[in-house]
């Protein structure tokens, strides 16, 4: 079955240290594959996506790239800011009986420090 | 444009009691969809629906849990004689369904519950 895995929280940095949120997955055919978002107080939002093997998502100076090899998603950013903290959920869309069920991982929640 | 709406935003109850939460989706959406995301925790998949299909019941936790959807559009969760465990944010979302499965979701603001 399809099922998503990311690293447990909290993630703690300094402003301008480079993040990395790993995020594997489990699927079968060719799934699109997702980074959510949701800040303190708001509801999740999209951040990124990429729909096949290589592609990158990139936004707001976040990217992922689709690594069918390593079935992974790992979200990264150079340089975090402190506007970064929130809980990021890792998520992938399967295709089953044409149906567009979405998978998401536990969230992992980021911690951004002056 | 509007987005997903939800109500309550806030429902406190007794245990024992039903409640309904309401989802209002993206107007054209054809796929919806029910979460719940207890204190810290991540989403639980509750309940999909697709267009006129039946709908994908496979994460209702148990028999008290229900849903329906009218005329493609709006939804409406009910959770008959509540438990304390049953507090918790549920959040509707509703997207395009595309063959590709690349659609996104779009998430509603969620009902926070509190079952007393």
């Amino acid at each position: 079955g399809n099922s998503v895995t990311q690293m447990e929280g909290p993630v703690t940095l300094s402003e301008e240290a480079f993040l990395t949120i790993n995020c594997t997955y489990t699927a079968t055919g060719y799934p699109s594959l997702f980074w959510y978002v949701q800040y303190p107080g708001e509801g999740l939002q999209l951040l990124l996506k990429a729909t096949k093997a290589d592609d990158k998502g990139s936004n707001k100076g976040f990217e992922a790239t689709y690594r069918k090899e390593t079935t992974s998603f790992h979200l990264e950013k150079g340089s975090v800011q402190v506007s970064d903290s929130a809980v990021y959920f890792c998520a992938l869309s399967g295709r089953l009986y044409n149906f567009n069920k979405f998978y998401f991982g536990s969230g992992t929640k980021l911690n951004v420090k002056p | 444009g509007a987005g997903v709406s939800q109500s309550p935003s806030n429902k406190v109850t007794e245990k024992g009691k039903d409640v309904e939460l309401r989802c209002d989706p993206i107007s054209g959406h054809t796929a919806l969809y029910w979460y719940r995301q207890s204190l810290g925790q991540g989403l639980e998949f509750l309940i999909y629906f697709q267009g006129n299909s039946a709908p994908d019941k496979s994460g209702l936790p148990s028999d008290r849990f229900s849903a329906e959807r009218t005329g493609g559009s709006v939804s409406t969760l009910t959770i008959q004689r509540t438990q304390q465990e049953d507090s918790a944010v549920y959040l509707c979302a509703s997207s395009l369904a595309r063959s590709r499965g690349d659609g996104e979701q779009f998430f509603g603001p969620g009902t926070r519950l509190t079952v007393l």
